[in-house]
């Protein structure tokens, strides 16, 4: 299996929800990531989790909470979001330091 | 200056034609680097990687590397249609932490 998968793949939510992004690969992979990307921008790192540890918090807003239920396994909680928020939301993993593999994606609107 | 500098483009060549991609940035210590392609809508696909300085081939793509110029490069041979797409020159940062540093992409058109 050399793909990383991600569900949804398109979430509506209003700024009161709560909703979860979820994303797994069994590469083998140890790091795993979460991008958000805008329209015509690159990528933003959101978050690196290593050996399921997060290792890396680029100052995102604390409404975004993330998991790594095990070495297979990201999840990005959603809580009282913003319409700014709304954007495509990647997930990507590596081995450690490596090449990153990219998922489909989450199209995320929020109302 | 930007980390990673890219032309926005649009850059647009015909069909069959070689398309000429490039990509400076600004850390010398960056040790990694990677084309990647997107197609609009879609996320992103690691097409190329490249570690040390000179050439690298695969199929139709040609990736360039040369750190004392702090310069890489994509070239893409005999130029189709479907390679038009939005392509993101990204490397590791020297912090050590697996960081992607993205470029602002060129967006390629190639033109029946």
């Amino acid at each position: 299996d050399t793909e990383v998968t991600q569900t949804p793949k398109h979430l509506v939510m209003g700024m009161t929800n709560k909703k979860s992004l979820k994303c797994e690969q069994h590469m083998g992979h140890r790091a795993m990531y979460w991008y958000k990307q805008k329209a015509k921008k690159p990528p933003e790192l959101m978050f690196v989790y290593s050996y399921e540890k997060l290792s890396i918090n680029e100052s995102v807003p604390s409404r975004f909470s993330p998991e790594c239920p095990n070495s297979s396994l990201l999840n990005l909680h959603l809580h009282a979001l913003q319409p700014e928020d709304s954007a495509l939301y990647l997930c990507a993993s590596s081995h450690v330091q490596n090449e990153q593999f990219f998922g489909p994606g989450t199209r995320l609107t929020v109302l | 200056q930007k980390e990673v500098e890219q032309n926005s483009g649009p850059l647009s060549v015909p069909e069959g034609a070689i398309a000429s991609l490039n990509c400076t940035y600004s850390d010398r210590v960056s040790q990694s680097f990677f084309w990647y392609r997107q197609y609009s809508g879609k996320s992103p696909e690691l097409i190329m990687s490249i570690y040390s300085n000179g050439d690298k081939e695969d199929g139709r793509f040609t990736a360039q590397l040369n750190k004392a110029s702090q310069y890489v490069s994509l070239l893409i041979r005999d130029s189709q249609p479907s390679d038009s797409a939005t392509y993101l020159c990204a490397l590791h940062g020297s912090s050590n932490t697996g960081k992607l540093i993205f470029g602002q992409g060129t967006t390629l058109q190639v033109k029946p």
